[in-house]
C-alpha cells in the first residue's frame, strides 16, 4: 500500500477562521513533508519531520502551524490567513531523509485551499 | 544551489507516438532523481525513481535513463495514449539536504486521439 491520505479535499476559509489540514500514511515511512503548490508552478517545500521532529522549516511564516502526533499522522493548522496563501496543500512521505536512505517520495491527492 | 530544467514546457502529439521528455540539474551531485505523472488539481504519482548508481528504470511502457556526469535524465513514453495527458515533473535529490527534492516546472503533455 503506497498511499497517503489528505482531508479535507477543499477548503474555503476567511482570513480570521483557524483550520486545520490533515496528512495520514500507514507505509512505516518515518519522513513526512509539506509543499504548498500555485497554479502552473512546481511543489514547494515548507516543513520536514523526520522521526517526529520538525527537520526542516522553510521560513514559512507563523500562520502555518505544523504538528506531527505520531509517526503516521501530519497537521497543518492554519490561522489568520491571507489570499494569497490559496493553493493546492500536498503532503508527502518517504522511509527516510538521511543520506543512504532509500527515500522516493510519496505524495497525497492534495488540499486544495481558498481563502477569502 | 541545484536547478533543474525541463524541456519541453508543453507537448502535443497525436496518439501512438513515441515521447522523449527532458530533464536536466545544474548539480551531478544528487543522490537519487525521480520522476512524477500530476494530473490538474491532483496530488503527484511518483512513476519512477532512479538512484544515483542507476543508468535507467522501467516500468511498463515508461522507462527513465540518468547521466550523471552531464546532468541529465529523460522519460522515455512508448506507443503514448490519451490517457498519457498529463504534466510530468522531474526531481533531484541531492541526499546531503534532508529530504529536499529540486523540482522542475513539468512538461504538460496532451495526447490526442
Amino acid at each position: 500500500d503506497t498511499e497517503v491520505t489528505q482531508t479535507p479535499k477543499h477548503l474555503v476559509m476567511g482570513m480570521t477562521n483557524k483550520k486545520s489540514l490533515k496528512c495520514e500514511q500507514h507505509m512505516g515511512h518515518r519522513a513526512m513533508y509539506w509543499y504548498k503548490q500555485k497554479a502552473k508552478k512546481p511543489p514547494e517545500l515548507m516543513f520536514v519531520y523526520s522521526y517526529e521532529k520538525l527537520s526542516i522549516n522553510e521560513s514559512v511564516p507563523s500562520r502555518f502551524s505544523p504538528e506531527c502526533p505520531n509517526s503516521s499522522l501530519l497537521n497543518l493548522h492554519l490561522h489568520a490567513l491571507q489570499p494569497e496563501d490559496s493553493a493546492l496543500y500536498l503532503c508527502a512521505s518517504s522511509q527516510g531523509v538521511l543520506a543512504g536512505t532509500y527515500n522516493e517520495q510519496f505524495f497525497g491527492p492534495g488540499t486544495r485551499l481558498t481563502v477569502l | 544551489k541545484q536547478e533543474v530544467t525541463q524541456i519541453p514546457a508543453a507537448l502535443s502529439v497525436p496518439e501512438g507516438e513515441n515521447l522523449v521528455l527532458n530533464c536536466s540539474f545544474t548539480d551531478s551531485a544528487i543522490y537519487n532523481l525521480q520522476w512524477f505523472r500530476q494530473d490538474p488539481g491532483k496530488g503527484l504519482t511518483s512513476l519512477l525513481l532512479i538512484q544515483s548508481s542507476q543508468r535507467e528504470q522501467t516500468s511498463g511502457r515508461l522507462n527513465a535513463s540518468l547521466d550523471k556526469s552531464s546532468g541529465r535524465s529523460t522519460l522515455y513514453i512508448a506507443a503514448s495514449q490519451p490517457g498519457d495527458s498529463a504534466t510530468y515533473l522531474c526531481a533531484v535529490n541531492r541526499g546531503s539536504t534532508l529530504g529536499r527534492l529540486y523540482f522542475g516546472r513539468g512538461t504538460q503533455l496532451t495526447v490526442w486521439p
